[in-house]
């Protein structure tokens, strides 16, 4: 069974530094791409970002590139979302997702999402 | 960046009824368009992918249509467990793009 448990969220302040981490389990990371999508309290959904299978491609959008870095460690089965220079705006629930497999940047497995608030 | 659009932003439907629920990208993009379903609380669940593929799983009362431009999600026959939040989302170039988002509600 194909399941994602994210972590690494909290609260931390305007500036500061978090980095995310969602575990997979019943498949191979590097077998597919991974992504991050986050959705703010009350709002819709935002990608944020795309590693390819093998690692060597990375996609973000505007709003966080330069700021935020995906990257993932074969050997754990992990996915990491390392997020510096936090924005109140960054406040939301970070989502990983596992692309479809043949596809591309179609999602089938979500995890159940971790909570970043950046607030003084 | 390609901006999706979709229509109506809220319903309320009975139990039973059919819904339609429509999504328009700024441009074509081909078939590269997929459905998620949402209920508070939850993670999004993929419903159909490239327009008109129904994800395993997912019951056949989904479904969906469209190239180009233009696409639409259908529920034959709402259930109670379908009220939710319906996003469409593009699949054709970064940065992804998701559509605002439909709530369905129970009339």
């Amino acid at each position: 069974e194909v399941q994602l448990l994210e972590s690494g969220g909290g609260l931390v302040q305007p500036g500061g530094s978090l980095r995310l981490s969602c575990a997979a389990s019943g498949f191979t990371i590097s077998s597919n791409a991974m992504s991050w999508v986050r959705q703010a309290p009350g709002k819709g959904l935002e990608w944020v970002s795309t590693i390819s299978g093998s690692g060597g491609s990375t996609n973000y959008a505007d709003s966080v590139k330069g700021r935020f870095t995906i990257s993932r460690d074969n050997s754990k089965n992990t996915l990491y979302l390392q997020m510096n220079s936090l924005r109140a705006e960054d406040t939301a629930v970070y989502y990983c997702a596992k692309e479809v497999a043949g596809t591309l940047w179609s999602f089938d497995y979500w995890g159940q999402g971790t909570l970043v608030t950046v607030s003084s | 960046d390609i901006q999706m659009t979709q229509s109506p932003s809220s319903l309320s439907a009975s139990v039973g009824g059919r819904v339609t629920i429509t999504c328009r990208a700024s441009q074509s993009i081909s078939t590269y368009l997929n459905w998620y379903q949402q209920k508070p609380g939850k993670a999004p669940k993929l419903l159909i992918y490239a327009a008109s593929s129904l994800q395993s799983g997912v019951p056949s009362r989904f479904s969906g249509s469209g190239s180009g431009t233009d696409f639409t999600l259908t529920i034959s026959s709402l259930q109670p467990e379908d009220f939710a939040t319906y996003y469409c989302q593009q699949s054709y170039s970064t940065p992804l793009t998701f559509g605002p988002g439909t709530k369905v509600d129970i009339k």
